[in-house]
This record gives C-alpha cells, structure tokens and sequence, in this order.
C-alpha cells in the first residue's frame, strides 16, 4: 500500500493567513494526487485533483503543486469558510489511500 | 444534478453483517467513466477507502477488509451496496457512498460527487 503522510496534522492561522498544507507519498505517485475539504458533520468535498487542477467551482485561493512524492496545497488567503479539514488521497494504485487530514483552526 | 444518499443510520450487533445502500439521483449509474464507492470515517479519524464497482459489476476491494466485504450494483433501481460481515466496534464509523471518476484523459481516478454519509454503530 503506499501510504500518504500529511504535515502538520493541526495548524491555526487567522483570516487573510497564506497557509500550507504538505502531503508526502511513500512512493512515488506521478501527479495522481487529489485535495478535499471536509468540515464537522460533512462529506468530504474536492478541491483539486491531477496534483493542481482546481476543481469546477473551487475559490482560486486554492492551489496545489508537487509531483512524485511530495505535494503542497496552499490558501492564498485564509477566509473564515475555510477552517475544516483537510486530506490528501493517492489514486495511482489500489487501495486508494489517504493522509490523516490537517485540521486548519481559526487563531 | 446527480446526489448520493445513503440507507439509513443504525445499530448493528457484533458479529452480524452491516448493509447499506446508496440510491443515485439526478444522472445515470451506467456511465463507463464512473465507479462508485464506499468510503468510511471512524469517529474523530481519517478516511478509509472500502472499495467500488462499475455499473457491469466490476469490484476492488481494499485488501485489509476483502474478506468481509461484499459491493454489488443494481442498475435498475440506480442503487449499489455493501455488505460487512462479521463486524466489530472497530467497524463503528461513518459511511460514504461516492462516485468515483475514472478522468482517462488525466489517468486518474477521483473521488467527485460524495452522499452525505450515514452512521453506522456497532454494538451489543
């Protein structure tokens, strides 16, 4: 299995913060690396798939880069809908894994 | 719009066997570039992929739970389950239908239009 490790697993940043969420592979995964957002009590929703395509609908404050092994998603700028969870997933093999999630509080 | 919904929540007793079903709404089930899955989330944890099946009935399973697992599709009444059996508290976790979306110009597959998942608990 290739096993997805995110850092940090919390952060607290205030509104307007850039941020930056890191999601390493235990192997490498070309670019076949996805983003989702999930917040209390909710499914989780996609962000960006393919390492740094923006899916249809997400704020462009929302990007992403990497390829192989290491990843980053980063928010530009911090707005208050914004403090949920976050987690990365691999769907280069089965079983398609996921990071432990970054959960981004409000400072 | 196509919407996921899960069966409803419940309480399942060990060692029995977990069911539920997700009816698809808004589309089609029998699109080639999509497979649909089971996702779940014990509580205050992360996100574990179960496995997923083609509107042919194609299936993956993740290895860690195949032994117990069971997903089968029912294209006429635009529904797909799973099936759990012999389960523990460890089993205790919401779950997610979702559609999977085989993106063959990217090579990729995603996880893109989720249910709003259900809990299931298992206890005595």
């Amino acid at each position: 299995d290739i096993q997805m490790t995110q850092s940090p697993l919390s952060l607290s940043a205030s509104v307007g913060d850039k941020v930056t969420i890191t999601c390493r592979a235990s192997r490498s995964i070309s670019n076949v690396l996805n983003w989702y957002q999930q917040k209390p009590g909710k499914a989780p929703n996609l962000l960006i798939y393919a390492a740094s395509s923006l899916q249809s609908g997400v704020p462009s404050r929302f990007s992403g880069s990497g390829s192989g092994t290491d990843f980053t998603l980063t928010i530009s700028s911090v707005q208050p809908e914004d403090f949920a969870s976050y987690y990365c997933q691999q769907s280069y093999s089965t079983p398609y894994t996921f990071g432990q999630g970054t959960k981004l509080e409000i400072k | 719009q196509l919407q996921l919904q899960e069966s409803s929540p419940r309480l399942v007793k060990p060692p029995e066997t977990l069911s539920l079903t997700c009816t698809v709404s808004g589309g089609s089930i029998s699109g080639s570039n999509y497979y649909w899955g089971w996702i779940r989330q014990p509580p205050g944890q992360g996100l574990e992929w179960i496995g997923t099946i083609s509107y042919s009935g194609t299936t993956y399973y993740n290895p860690s739970l195949k032994s117990r697992v069971t997903i089968s599709v029912d294209t006429s009444k635009r529904q797909f389950s799973l099936r759990l059996s012999s389960v523990t508290a460890a089993d205790t976790a919401v779950y997610f239908c979702a559609r999977l979306n085989t993106m063959e110009q990217l090579d990729l597959d995603v996880f893109d239009i989720w249910g709003q998942g259900t809990l299931i608990t298992v206890s005595s």
